[in-house]
This record gives structure tokens, C-alpha cells and sequence, in this order.
């Protein structure tokens, strides 16, 4: 168990460029989320996987992102058309539906700055 | 919608002194509450959690009790260290084993311990 990685920790794009972030989850947990952090709030969640499995997104999640799981494991969130205001701190967590605790395990986030 | 509103920051106090931060919750039913850490340039950290009412979390000399009444979970440490400067989030998600348990934060509060 080596914990939740995200990669890039780091991206700098610039305004109409489309980028794409993984984040591996801790083996075997079954459910994903996405969060954004933008500077100075809480992590505001994005959207969550069950398995392979969309099961919400929040209003937050404009056209322009996509998110997906396609074997279960590994997740990719893609921004398509990135504006300044996408400028955030993607965060990506994991659980294991089912057992007792619900606690989510948090990666170290990927910094997205638009210029 | 449900919400978490904490004590705005940043908290600086002296080692060894007294520490709470505020923190009160509007939720449906009845919500199982957390308190995640943020260090400099580290990822978000569980630091306790309570999934009942009366319930109290406890861990590295922090607590926090669900109190249903007040609506609150109010976090405590009798005698901070220069290591606790961080940035906390009070949050909430739905019921133990919920379907849909995503985690709402607060603003987070940045807290200074001065040596």
C-alpha cells in the first residue's frame, strides 16, 4: 500500500491549452473522487467513481472536464479549453466501499496555474 | 444544502497554550464529521473523525465531540507544539455507509505556533 499519487504535482499551461492529470488510487479501493482546492478555501468535490462507474458530478464540473475510470483503477481528469479561472489544486482521494471506517485517503494534488 | 462553517484564521498562539477552533455544521440527518490536516506542502491528512452523536475523536492530543445538540465539533488540544502549525478542515459526509458519501469541507483555519 503506497497510498494515493497523483502526477503531475505540478502543471503550467497556458489559456486555451487542454491538460490531463492521473490518480492512482490505493489498490484495490473501489471508489475515487475528485476534488478542486482553490487558494484560501476546502477542497470542493468534482465527482466520484464506483469501480469503472460515474456515479455523480457536481455542478461544478463544466463540459469542459471530463473525468474516467476505465478499468477501475486508475483515473484521468481532463480540462479541454483551460481558462484562468480553472487555476486550482486537484485533489484525488480513495475508500473502500464496505468497510467499516469511510475514511478517504487524500493524494498530494496536482497544481494547476493557467497564464 | 449541507454545510460546515469554521473560525476564520489564521490562529497564532505561543507553544504550549490552549487551542480550540470552532466548528458547526448543517446537515440532514446525521452526518458523520472529520477533522483534516494540511502541512506545508503536504497532502490532506485525517486527523479524527466521529460518526455519532457523543461520539469523540482523539489522535496526536487533539479531540473533537459530535455534539447534535449545538450542531457543532469544536477541536481541542490542551498544548500545542510548533509541529502543529498547519492548516485544519472540519468536514462532513453522509451517514456510515452511505451511497453517497463525498466530503464537504470548511474554509479551513491556518494555524501559527510560535516557539
Amino acid at each position: 500500500d503506497t497510498g494515493v499519487s497523483q502526477d503531475p504535482r505540478h502543471k503550467i499551461t497556458k489559456r486555451g491549452q487542454n491538460v490531463t492529470f492521473r490518480c492512482d488510487p490505493i489498490s484495490e479501493h473501489n471508489r475515487l473522487y475528485w476534488y478542486r482546492q482553490t487558494l484560501g478555501q476546502g477542497p470542493e468535490f468534482l465527482t466520484y467513481f464506483q469501480n469503472e462507474a460515474q456515479l455523480e458530478k457536481s455542478r461544478l464540473l463544466s463540459d469542459r472536464f471530463s473525468a474516467e475510470r476505465p478499468k477501475g483503477s486508475f483515473s484521468t481528469l481532463e480540462i479541454q479549453r483551460t481558462e484562468q479561472g480553472d487555476s486550482a489544486m486537484y485533489l484525488c482521494a480513495s475508500t473502500q466501499l464496505g468497510q467499516i471506517t469511510d475514511t478517504q485517503y487524500f493524494g498530494p494534488g496536482t497544481r494547476l496555474t493557467v497564464l | 444544502g449541507d454545510s460546515v462553517t469554521q473560525m476564520e484564521g489564521p490562529v497564532t498562539l505561543s507553544e504550549e497554550a490552549f487551542l480550540t477552533i470552532n466548528c458547526t455544521y448543517t446537515a440532514t440527518g446525521y452526518p458523520s464529521l472529520f477533522w483534516y490536516v494540511q502541512y506545508p506542502g503536504e497532502g490532506l491528512q485525517l486527523l479524527l473523525k466521529a460518526t455519532k452523536a457523543d461520539d469523540k475523536g482523539s489522535n496526536k492530543g487533539f479531540e473533537a465531540t459530535y455534539r447534535k445538540e449545538t450542531t457543532s465539533f469544536h477541536l481541542e488540544k490542551g498544548s500545542v507544539q510548533v509541529s502543529d502549525s498547519a492548516v485544519y478542515f472540519c468536514a462532513l459526509s453522509g451517514p456510515l455507509m452511505n451511497r453517497d458519501d463525498k466530503i464537504i469541507f470548511g474554509k479551513g483555519t491556518r494555524l501559527h505556533i510560535l516557539p
